[in-house]
């Protein structure tokens, strides 16, 4: 079955530090994947999708089909970047399957 | 444009009541789905309608069901409500299913 997993719950760093967040995936076929940002008191709102190859707010994720993994980066983290994190992959019509997401804190 | 809107944003039930959930997607979207919100389950998967049609279901029970009008708005309907199914219920429009989904602030289900 398809699936999304990031492995932590929770994950704290300095304003400034690098930053990663986590994403395996299990999926039969070529994954379309995307990473989800909701800010506090605001809806949920697309980050970036794998496609576009993009870089947004400065975070980039590079799929890697050999370790079946979409890791969000950025180099240098801002206390405006704290906020829950879902990874999703899309299955058929419309269908997301999420993660349980990371709530990413940046401590000053 | 106006974004997703639904409503009512907030709602408290009794158990075995039913309720019915609306959502009016961004203008020109044909494509609504909708997922439960959960601490314990986080993110589920629905249903998904695009131009009154019904697409894709996800893995919940017949008491949980849907439509979609000829102007793309949807509503979700849970009967017999249970205690469970207390949730944020969000809904998401894009243009056609396999484009950028644009998600709604939720409708929080109490069941009491």
């Amino acid at each position: 079955a398809q699936r999304v997993t990031q492995p932590e719950k929770l994950l704290s760093v300095f304003k400034g530090a690098p930053v990663e967040l986590k994403c395996n995936y299990s999926y039969s076929g070529s994954p379309e994947l995307f990473w989800y940002v909701q800010y506090s008191r605001q809806r949920l709102q697309l980050l970036l999708r794998h496609i576009s190859r993009e870089s947004i707010k400065g975070f980039t994720a590079d799929l890697n089909k050999g370790e079946t993994s979409f890791h969000l980066k950025k180099p240098f983290a801002q206390e405006e970047d704290s906020a829950m994190y879902y990874c999703a992959l899309i299955q058929g019509a419309q269908k997301l399957v999420f993660g349980q997401g990371t709530r990413l804190t940046i401590n000053p | 444009k106006a974004g997703v809107t639904q409503t009512p944003r907030y709602l408290i039930k009794t158990r075995g009541q039913q309720v019915t959930l609306s959502c009016s997607p961004i203008s020109g979207h044909r494509s609504v789905s909708w997922y439960q919100q959960t601490p314990g389950q986080g993110l589920q998967f629905l249903f998904e309608y695009f131009s009154e049609t019904q697409r894709n279901k996800g893995n919940f029970p017949g008491r949980f069901s849907g439509r979609q009008f000829s102007n793309s708005r949807s509503e979700m309907n849970v009967s017999t409500l249970e205690l469970g199914d207390s949730a944020l219920y969000l809904c998401a429009s894009s243009w056609r299913g396999d484009t950028e989904a644009f998600f709604g602030q939720g409708t929080r289900l109490t069941v009491v």
